[in-house]
């Protein structure tokens, strides 16, 4: 079965650089999560979207913005990038009807150097 | 605000024995639960779901769950662990929030198979 893709796996930048993640859905499936975990951390919820709108916010820094596309892929862009964003960001999707059950993706892993 | 507590952040079992991990979850409605695993580097597989029902819920894996309102817990089960179970179990809480679903994670347990 299909699974959510994310791209790149990996990512090292340096400080103060820009950085875009990006995920694409299983097919079908309208609503997008972004969560971003940190070292040791658990996941913390980001933003999400669902038909091209976004849904809800959580502890998304104002550095960070996204967005969802007509093909329900969605991107994640951070600016001015700071040591402590490094961590594994996941993006999950749900199906219309079951907001409930999200599906992650494998995560990229991003380092600030 | 919804909340969950996993008070193990270590667990050691031996290959063959059972498995319960603890969870507790604060939430002032019905709860949606979840039960995630995650293995080093990868992503979060659902292990299973309570969203109302019965409350012994059977997952993936062999794993169980089993939703207890008085106590407010989720505990997870297993009655045979083996070595390939090593990795995080995060417990989740599903809640409502301007009509869309997102999910509040404990801080996960670590748990170790010795042979």
């Amino acid at each position: 079965a299909a699974g959510v893709i994310q791209s790149p796996r990996h990512l090292i930048k340096e400080k103060r650089e820009t950085a875009t993640l990006k995920c694409y859905p299983i097919p079908r499936h309208d609503t997008v999560y972004w969560y971003q975990q940190g070292p040791g951390q658990d996941p913390q919820f980001l933003i999400s979207f669902y038909e091209k709108m976004q849904s809800d916010k959580g502890s998304i820094p104002d550095r960070f913005s996204a967005q969802q596309f007509s093909d329900y892929h969605s991107e994640l862009n951070m600016s001015s990038l700071e040591l402590g964003d490094s961590a594994l960001y996941f993006c999950a999707s749900s199906a219309p009807g079951a907001i409930y059950e999200q599906y992650f993706g494998p995560g990229t892993r991003l380092t600030v150097t | 605000a919804q909340s969950v507590t996993q008070p193990d952040i270590h667990i050691t079992v031996s290959e063959g024995a059972s498995l319960e991990l603890r969870c507790n979850y604060s939430y002032g409605a019905t709860p949606y639960l979840f039960w995630y695993v995650q293995s080093p580097g990868q992503g979060l597989q659902l292990l299973l779901k309570y969203f109302s029902g019965d409350t012994l819920v059977q997952g993936i894996k062999g794993f169980e769950a089993e939703f207890k309102r008085s106590q407010s817990s989720f505990n997870l089960r297993k009655p045979s662990v083996h070595w390939s179970d090593a990795a995080e179990y995060f417990c989740a809480v599903g809640a409502l929030r301007s009509g869309y679903s997102t999910l509040t994670f404990g801080k996960g347990t670590m748990l170790l198979v010795s042979p």
